[in-house]
């Protein structure tokens, strides 16, 4: 398995623009989440999905941020519009859920300017 | 929800010594506690694990402690190299949802030689 490969590795765009970051999960996992990365705030959770069905978005800082899983295979995190604020790393990762391993993806570097 | 401290925020240590990372959280429930390790510009990845059910667990060079009664873990790595320089990362999973982690802030731990 290739693991939990993301797309596209590196994002810079203008303020006010929509920013689509996708998310191919290991297969046969059944979890998976999407995390930001920065210097401030850590890594924090924004939302998660189990068998395609989001669970927990308490962490989607804003209307702005939507998640969709429409498949077991692909997940997207939108953000519209974009704003300097966002910029951070995001990554996917996938789990089998319970107490088991989350493996991450190598994340999206996103620059809003 | 879960809340996870981590100390220090910067390690340094001189090659070939030990170094310590000490994490506390809220949840006396909690009952699985990984510690993750990422490299500069990668991914993070899981370097090991403890459940509730022990008290320490050792992998070669690294090891995790677990004191329930006072809820903290701690990660060792003895005989420091180079290569284990990298930020590390606990976590523990929030009440009810096994899955769903918080991580600690990270400890940017830097081996000199």
């Amino acid at each position: 398995d290739a693991g939990v490969i993301q797309s596209p590795r590196h994002e810079v765009t203008e303020m006010g623009q929509e920013v689509t970051l996708r998310c191919k999960p290991i297969s046969g996992h059944d979890y998976l989440f999407w995390y930001r990365q920065t210097m401030m705030r850590g890594l924090e959770l924004l939302i998660y999905f189990n068998n395609n069905v989001p669970i927990d978005d308490s962490g989607m800082p804003e209307d702005r941020f939507s998640a969709k899983m429409p498949n077991a295979s692909f997940s997207t995190l939108k953000i519209q519009p974009s704003e300097p604020r966002d910029s951070a790393v995001y990554f996917c990762a996938s789990s089998r859920g319970g107490l088991t391993e989350a493996f991450f993806g190598q994340g999206t570097r996103l620059t809003v300017v | 929800g879960e809340n996870v401290e981590q100390h220090p925020s910067t390690l340094s240590v001189q090659e070939g010594d030990s170094a310590v990372i000490k994490c506390t959280y809220s949840d006396s429930a909690s009952n699985y506690f990984p510690w993750y390790k990422q490299e500069l510009g990668k991914r993070p990845q899981l370097i090991i694990d403890i459940r509730s059910n022990v008290g320490e667990k050792k992998d070669q060079r690294i090891a995790v402690t677990l004191n329930k009664t006072a809820k903290h873990f701690s990660l060792h790595i003895t005989e420091t190299q180079p290569e284990d320089s990298a930020v590390y990362f606990c976590a523990a999973p929030h009440t009810g949802t096994a899955s769903k982690l918080t991580f600690g802030t990270g400890t940017r731990l830097q081996v000199t030689l």
